[in-house]
């Protein structure tokens, strides 16, 4: 039982990159988010799925886009990176009605 | 509008202690309050959690008092230990309803 599995676990990218952070769970929870963590911010919420074809916006949604096709995978798009996206990424998931959520190990993504 | 509100920012404390750490909050919506750890490299992991219809829950050296009329709650760590230096966040959600919203976290050092 992996848990929530994040990847990768780093990334360089230079402005105006594209890329996708991966993030997967093995538990059949419905709920996942993705948050990022910046010193000094605490954990703040990007965006949210309650379930498969399902999500919508948290407090910082503003150049990052998400999907939910299946209930394992909820992958986070930057379509165009900025340096104000360095960040350090975190995935979490509970399940349906539950309260505990269970965090992935994190993505530390640098942009140039 | 910062939902959660937690301090202090950081902490050091003697080994054998008490380590307190606070936090207050604006929606009355909110029932569910987690306190997470979270060491350097890693996710965040729940360590002790609260519903608003008791005043205090003790889970081995961690306690959490809770006041509902203030909207305020608190960790309180026992005994600290050097092995208990890390960053603690309070969180606050409608349980099964709302993703969680964090503090800004407590990076808290216990010195031998």
């Amino acid at each position: 039982n992996a848990g929530v599995t994040q990847t990768p676990k780093f990334q360089v990218l230079k402005t105006g990159q594209s890329m996708t952070l991966q993030c997967a769970q093995d538990m059949n929870h419905e709920y996942m988010s993705w948050y990022r963590q910046d010193p000094g911010m605490g954990l703040r919420l990007i965006h949210y799925s309650v379930g498969a074809g399902i999500t919508d916006q948290g407090e910082v949604p503003n150049g990052y886009n998400v999907s939910r096709s299946t209930t394992e995978d909820f992958p986070l798009r930057l379509l165009s990176a900025a340096p104000s996206q360095t960040s350090v990424y975190f995935c979490a998931s509970t399940g349906t009605g539950g309260t505990e959520a269970f965090f992935g190990q994190g993505t530390r993504l640098t942009v140039v | 509008q910062q939902q959660v509100k937690q301090s202090p920012q950081s902490l050091i404390v003697q080994k054998g202690g008490i380590s307190i750490i606070n936090c207050a909050y604006e929606n009355t919506a909110f029932d569910y309050f987690p306190w997470y750890q979270q060491f350097p490299g890693k996710g965040p992991a729940l360590l002790i959690a609260i519903r608003p219809d008791v005043s205090e829950k003790k889970e081995g050296r961690f306690t959490i008092s809770f006041n509902k009329s203030a909207k305020q709650f608190s960790l309180h760590i026992m005994d600290s230990q050097p092995g208990d230096s890390a960053t603690y966040f309070c969180a606050a959600s409608v349980a099964g309803n709302t993703p969680l919203v964090f503090g800004k976290g407590t990076r808290l050092s216990v010195i031998a």
